[in-house]
């Protein structure tokens, strides 16, 4: 299964572009990247996902390498509520999609 | 309207107890699950659901049985509890079981804590 790996910590100033970064040599080509965050005592929030392009929401924009082995996630502006811990994900396309999440990083926006 | 709801959101009992967590998803969604938080914040799966139908048993012990109602409902029962059962108990969703693509969506999470 495709292996994620973060930085454990980082910081950002409030306002400020935050860009988290995640590698996952080891990805299939049919395998996603999904991001999701989880703020303090809540659940994990699902943030965005993609595949092979670039992706943009409401919340953030992906980037993906074009040999898919790593990926950044971009807050655009970020806010003291985008303090959270953010984890990398690619769900094995072998297991059923399963959903493995690591340690993450941990996001603190600094006023 | 909440997508993923459970309840309780927090419990607090002794050791040896039998005790349900609930779980209902609005999102017309055939996958449910139950994750685990640990004090070292760690996020495993326990178990998935699909269209009421036990899908992945994680390695969970015996003590822990989910039930399925309907595909709407995936309620956790655990007992004789431990206190090392102790832990956020999460609940969640997603339209397909291996839908490459799909997301999952979490409920708020339910704090157990076993005295």
């Amino acid at each position: 299964d495709a292996k994620t790996t973060q930085p454990t910590s980082m910081d950002c100033a409030e306002g400020r572009a935050a860009n988290l970064p995640c590698n996952h040599s080891t990805i299939s080509g049919n395998e996603y990247v999904y991001w999701y965050r989880q703020i303090h005592s809540q659940g994990p929030q699902y943030i965005i996902h993609g595949l092979k392009n670039n992706e943009t929401n409401e919340m953030a924009s992906l980037i993906i390498t074009e040999d898919r082995k790593s990926s950044t996630l971009i807050l655009p502006h970020a806010t003291l509520r985008d303090t959270a811990v953010y984890y990398c994900i690619v769900p094995p396309s072998n297991t059923g999609n399963q959903f493995y999440f690591g340690t993450g990083t941990s996001l603190t926006v600094i006023p | 309207d909440t997508a993923v709801s459970q309840t309780p959101k927090y419990l607090v009992t002794q050791m040896g107890n039998d005790k349900s967590i609930k779980c209902e998803q609005n999102l017309g969604h055939d996958t449910m699950y139950w994750y685990k938080q640990d004090s070292k914040k760690f996020l495993k799966i326990m178990f998935s659901y699909n269209n009421k139908e036990l899908i992945i048993n994680e390695t969970v012990p015996n003590r822990f049985s989910p039930k399925s109602p309907d595909k709407a409902h995936l309620n956790l029962h655990i007992n004789s509890l431990e206190l090392g059962d102790s832990a956020v108990y999460f609940c969640a969703s997603s339209q397909e079981f291996q839908g490459l693509g799909d997301t999952i969506y979490f409920g708020e999470g339910s704090w157990l804590t076993v005295v």
